[in-house]
C-alpha cells in the first residue's frame, strides 16, 4: 500500500465549478506539500502545510493531522487549472528525508 | 531571484553509457534534492544534499549518485544506464535549514536511454 494516498485520479469539471482534490496518508509526517504539473514537466510548489489551512488566491490547503487527511480545494475553476496536482510528504522518520509522493490527480476544466 | 537551472534540458544515451547532469540552485539556497519521474512510478525521490553533504537517500541502486560543490550547485551521475533510467529528473533547492522547507523545482531533465 502506497503512503500516500491521492483521489481522484481523473477529474473532469467545467469552467467555474469547485473542485476538491484528496490525500491521505499514513504515515506520521513534519509536512505536506501541495504540487502543480503542466504538460511539459515544470512543477510548481503551491502550498506547504504542517496544521490548519492556508489560502492562495483561488486555491486553498487544509490538513488534518489526526485524520492523516488533506485537501486541495480550487474555487471558481479555470481551464488554464488544468494540470496534474499532486500531494507529497515528508516522512517523520528521525531524520530530514526526503519528500514521499502520490501519484497525482489529471485535472481537466473544460470552458 | 533567478530560478532553480537544469542542464542539459534534453539527453540521449544508450544502454551501459554514463551520464551526468547538472543543477544551480536558487542563490542562497543551500539543499539540493534529486527526484526522478517516470509515468509508472510516478516521482521518487533520489537524494538530498545540503551543504556538500549528503543528507538523505532514497531507495535507488548504487549506479545512481551525486554531489554538491561549494557554490550549492549540484551534479547527479547515472552509470551502466539501463533502459528503465528513461525518465524526467528534477532537481529542487530549497533554504535548507529546515528539514521541512518548501522546495522550488527546476524544469527538468529528459534523458532517454536507447
Amino acid at each position: 500500500k502506497n503512503e500516500v494516498e491521492q483521489s481522484p485520479q481523473n477529474l473532469t469539471a467545467q469552467e467555474g465549478e469547485f473542485i476538491t482534490i484528496n490525500c491521505s496518508y499514513s504515515v506520521g509526517i513534519s509536512a505536506l506539500h501541495w504540487l502543480q504539473q503542466h504538460p511539459g514537466g515544470g512543477i510548481v510548489s503551491l502550498f506547504m502545510l504542517s496544521s490548519g489551512k492556508k489560502k492562495h488566491g483561488r486555491l486553498i490547503a487544509t490538513i488534518n493531522i489526526q485524520e492523516k487527511h488533506s485537501s486541495l480545494h480550487i474555487t471558481a475553476s479555470h481551464p488554464r487549472d488544468s494540470a496534474v496536482y499532486i500531494c507529497a510528504v515528508r516522512i517523520r522518520r528521525g531524520g530530514a528525508d526526503g519528500l514521499t509522493f502520490g501519484k497525482g490527480t489529471h485535472l481537466i476544466i473544460q470552458p | 531571484k533567478a530560478g532553480v537551472t537544469q542542464t542539459p534540458r534534453y539527453l540521449i544515451k544508450t544502454r551501459g553509457q554514463q551520464v551526468t547532469l547538472s543543477c544551480s540552485p536558487i542563490s542562497g539556497h543551500r539543499s539540493v534534492s534529486w527526484y526522478q519521474q517516470t509515468p509508472g512510478q510516478g516521482l521518487q525521490f533520489l537524494f538530498e544534499y545540503f551543504s556538500e553533504t549528503q543528507r538523505n537517500k532514497g531507495n535507488f541502486p548504487g549506479r545512481f549518485s551525486g554531489r554538491q560543490f561549494s557554490n550549492s550547485r549540484s551534479e547527479m551521475n547515472v552509470s551502466t544506464l539501463e533502459l528503465g533510467d528513461s525518465a524526467l529528473y528534477l532537481c529542487a533547492s530549497s533554504p535548507g535549514t529546515s528539514g521541512s522547507d518548501e522546495q522550488f523545482f527546476g524544469p527538468g531533465t529528459r534523458l532517454t536511454v536507447l
